[in-house]
């Protein structure tokens, strides 16, 4: 089946210790996007690429940083997690660029930071 | 600014009965609306789309209307069941907030006792 893969499901990660989540598809889609969902909060974008283009959000935090290396992956980069950062992280991927495709999600990675 | 709002936070029903999970947006300007049902600890699971040129959209028990111009769509879920325990989202892609991206409400938490 056609999915979107998140890669680890858990992450527990040291006080400014980099971490990397991966994100792989196989929808083809051309638009792959990271959100981060605390607690009992709704999601918020980060920012997506659109193929190669990269789209950052203006209140996204430079500490977060992405990667598309080709059209199936696409990687978030935590340079020095801070204890606020523990949150779920949601990789999803539409068709694009209309307006009235879909966004199909993964199943996410829960991040903890020590 | 988008702003998405759900009514109830949270819905507790005996099994068997019909109900329904509202959803409201502050800009009429979308290019559609989207349910998602997420498990606790999961990823989103999208349930149902509706574009901004239809009123409603239907999937075995569950069916979702749109009210663009008042801003406003309900989640219509008959017969519940335990196995419908989830949060419920809906997000809305707004003309006015680059077409790329969801906004989305904090949820309904709903529980369906057997």
């Amino acid at each position: 089946d056609a999915m979107v893969i998140q890669n680890p499901r858990y992450q527990v990660t040291q006080f400014g210790k980099p971490v990397t989540l991966s994100c792989s598809q196989t929808l083809n889609h051309n638009v792959m996007y990271w959100y981060q969902q605390k607690s009992s909060q709704a999601p918020k974008l980060l920012f997506h690429y659109y193929d190669k283009d990269f789209n950052n959000e203006a209140d996204t935090p430079d500490n977060f940083q992405s990667r598309r290396p080709n059209t199936s992956f696409c990687f978030l980069d935590i340079r020095s997690p801070g204890l606020g950062d523990a949150a779920m992280y949601l990789c999803a991927t539409s068709r694009g660029p209309g307006q009235g495709y879909e966004q199909y999600f993964g199943p996410g990675t829960r991040l903890t930071v020590t | 600014k988008q702003e998405v709002t759900q009514i109830p936070a949270a819905l507790s029903v005996p099994e068997g009965e019909n109900l329904v999970l509202n959803c409201s947006f502050t800009d009429s300007a979308i290019y559609n609306l989207q349910w998602f049902r997420q498990d606790p600890g999961k990823g989103l699971t999208s349930l149902l789309l509706i574009q901004s040129s239809q009123r409603e959209q239907t999937s075995g028990r569950l069916n979702a209307s749109l009210d663009k111009s008042s801003g406003r769509s309900t989640l219509y879920i008959a017969a519940s069941q335990p196995g419908d325990s989830a949060t419920y989202l809906c997000a809305v892609r707004g003309m006015n907030t680059g077409f790329q991206k969801l906004v989305f409400g904090t949820g309904t938490r709903l529980l369906v006792s057997p």
